[in-house]
C-alpha cells in the first residue's frame, strides 16, 4: 500500500534561512505527488505539484525516484510561509490522495 | 464567491445523538469527497463520490454514511456519535480523472461530549 512519510512534525527557521521540509513516500509505481498548505484559519490548498514543474512562493520540489522522495525547498523563508504543509501521492490519474502527517512550519523574525 | 462551502462550521453535540454535515461546491466538478482531520493534524479519506455514484469507501464505521442528492451535494451523517469522532471533517472537490488539484472546503469541527 502507499505511503507517504514526513519525518519532521515541527519545523523552526529564522526568516532569510533556506528551508527543507522532507516527503518520502512508498509506493511501487510512478506516482504524481503534491504540497499542499494550510495558512492559519484558512483551508488547505495547493501550493504546487510534481507534474507542473512549477515554482510558487518561491518554493520548489524535486521528485527524486531513487530516493522516493518529493522534498519542499525554498531557499529563503519569510514569516508569512509559516503554516502546515501536507505532502500527497497520488498513484494513479483520478485516484484518491494520500497525505503525510503534515509538518508545521514557523518562521521567526 | 465560495468554491467549497460546509455547514456548520462548528459542531458541539452528545454521545449517541446523530448529525448531519452538509457540502456544496460551485466549480461543476464531478468528484466529490470527504475527509477526517484528528487531532494531531493527520488527514485521511473517507469517501469520494463520482457524479453521485460511491467510488472510494476507506475503512469507516456503518454510523458514517455519506450521501451525494446531486453532483454539487455531498452530505455526511453521522449516527450514534462517539468520543473518537471528535476531529475537524473537509469536504473537497475535483475534476474527474487526472491529476487535478482538489479544492477543499474551510472545515466542520465536530466536538463529542
Amino acid at each position: 500500500a502507499q505511503r507517504v512519510t514526513q519525518p519532521e512534525k515541527l519545523l523552526s527557521v529564522f526568516k532569510g534561512a533556506p528551508v527543507e521540509l522532507k516527503c518520502n513516500y512508498s509506493y511501487s509505481g510512478s506516482p504524481e505527488l503534491f504540497w499542499y498548505v494550510q495558512y492559519s484559519r484558512q483551508r488547505l490548498q495547493l501550493l504546487l505539484r510534481h507534474i507542473s514543474r512549477e515554482s510558487i512562493k518561491g518554493f520548489t520540489a524535486d521528485l527524486n525516484k531513487g530516493e522516493t522522495s518529493f522534498h519542499l525547498k525554498k531557499p529563503f523563508a519569510q514569516e508569512e510561509d509559516s503554516a502546515m504543509y501536507y505532502c500527497a501521492l497520488q498513484e494513479t490519474s483520478g485516484s484518491r490522495l494520500t497525505f503525510g502527517e503534515g509538518t508545521q512550519l514557523t518562521v521567526n523574525p | 464567491d465560495t468554491a467549497v462551502s460546509q455547514t456548520p462550521k462548528y459542531l458541539v453535540t452528545q454521545m449517541g445523538n446523530d448529525k448531519s454535515i452538509k457540502c456544496e461546491q460551485n466549480l461543476g466538478h464531478d468528484t466529490m469527497y470527504w475527509y477526517k482531520q484528528d487531532s494531531k493534524k493527520f488527514l485521511k479519506i473517507m469517501f469520494s463520490y463520482n457524479n453521485k455514484e460511491l467510488i472510494i469507501n476507506e475503512t469507516v464505521p456503518n454510523r458514517f454514511s455519506p450521501k451525494s442528492p446531486d453532483k454539487a451535494h455531498l452530505n455526511l451523517h453521522i449516527n450514534s456519535l462517539e468520543l473518537g469522532d471528535s476531529a475537524v471533517y473537509f469536504c473537497a472537490s475535483s475534476q474527474l480523472g487526472g491529476y487535478y488539484e482538489q479544492y477543499f472546503g474551510p472545515g466542520t469541527r465536530l466536538t463529542v461530549t
